[in-house]
């Protein structure tokens, strides 16, 4: 089983949906949470870096952590287009970031 | 363009063969990390270096790679007799004192 299980999808929705992207894990010992965006045949980028449980908001996107259930959410409200990329989770045991552990990642489409 | 830059783009190469792969990262950056990129997996961590020294090596870094950073600068991965189950996206990222990894585009091998 991997340490960080992330649904492939594919996720297609309308422009202008909320679109929820998920992660789990198993590994108790991830303090630290990302989520990256990466279009097709470029590296990942970094979207969103979260410690605590909790929400953080950032425009229009919201990271939400669950340690308790090892379960982490990426929110996009008024999905446009341009956001279509594939999304992945990430994360590591400590905040000098040596090694991150990813998911498979989530390809996401917002139709015109 | 200051962003960390990779090369070559894309390499076929046929099974047995050496490739060596170069990452430059961001000027001003002392960390540099491998990752490797199947498709429709996450990025992987193969190796990480501060300065020029590696400081880690994923399991998945078999004796068949070699990965330098001699001056503390740009990078080269090489890999040895290739075999058809390393193609995959070879990402380079950097940061500053382990802050946020910045990828380079990365650079995809082929082995035929």
């Amino acid at each position: 089983q991997k340490e960080v299980e992330q649904d492939p999808g594919p996720l297609s929705v309308p422009e202008g949906a909320i679109v929820s992207l998920n992660c789990t894990y198993s590994n108790s010992a991830f303090q630290y949470f990302m989520w990256y965006r990466q279009y097709s045949r470029k590296g990942p980028e970094l979207l969103m870096y979260t410690y605590s449980s909790g929400n953080k908001e950032d425009g229009r996107f919201t990271a939400q952590v669950d340690k308790s259930s090892k379960y982490i959410s990426l929110f996009i409200r008024d999905s446009q287009p341009s956001d279509s990329a594939t999304y992945l989770c990430a994360m590591s045991k400590s905040g000098s970031a040596r090694q991150l552990t990813f998911g498979s990642g989530t390809q996401l489409t917002v139709l015109p | 363009d200051t962003g960390v830059s990779q090369d070559p783009r894309h390499k076929i190469t046929k099974r047995g063969q050496n490739v060596t792969f170069r990452c430059d990262p961001i000027s001003e950056h002392n960390r540099l990390y491998w990752y490797r990129q199947t498709l429709g997996q996450g990025p992987e961590f193969l190796t990480y270096f501060q300065n020029e020294a590696q400081l880690e090596k994923s399991r998945l870094l078999s004796d068949r790679f070699s990965a330098e950073r001699p001056k503390g600068s740009f990078s080269t991965l090489e890999i040895q007799r290739t075999e058809q189950g390393d193609s995959a996206m070879y990402l380079c990222a950097s940061s500053l004192n382990g802050g946020e990894l910045f990828f380079g585009e990365g650079s995809r091998l082929t082995v035929l």
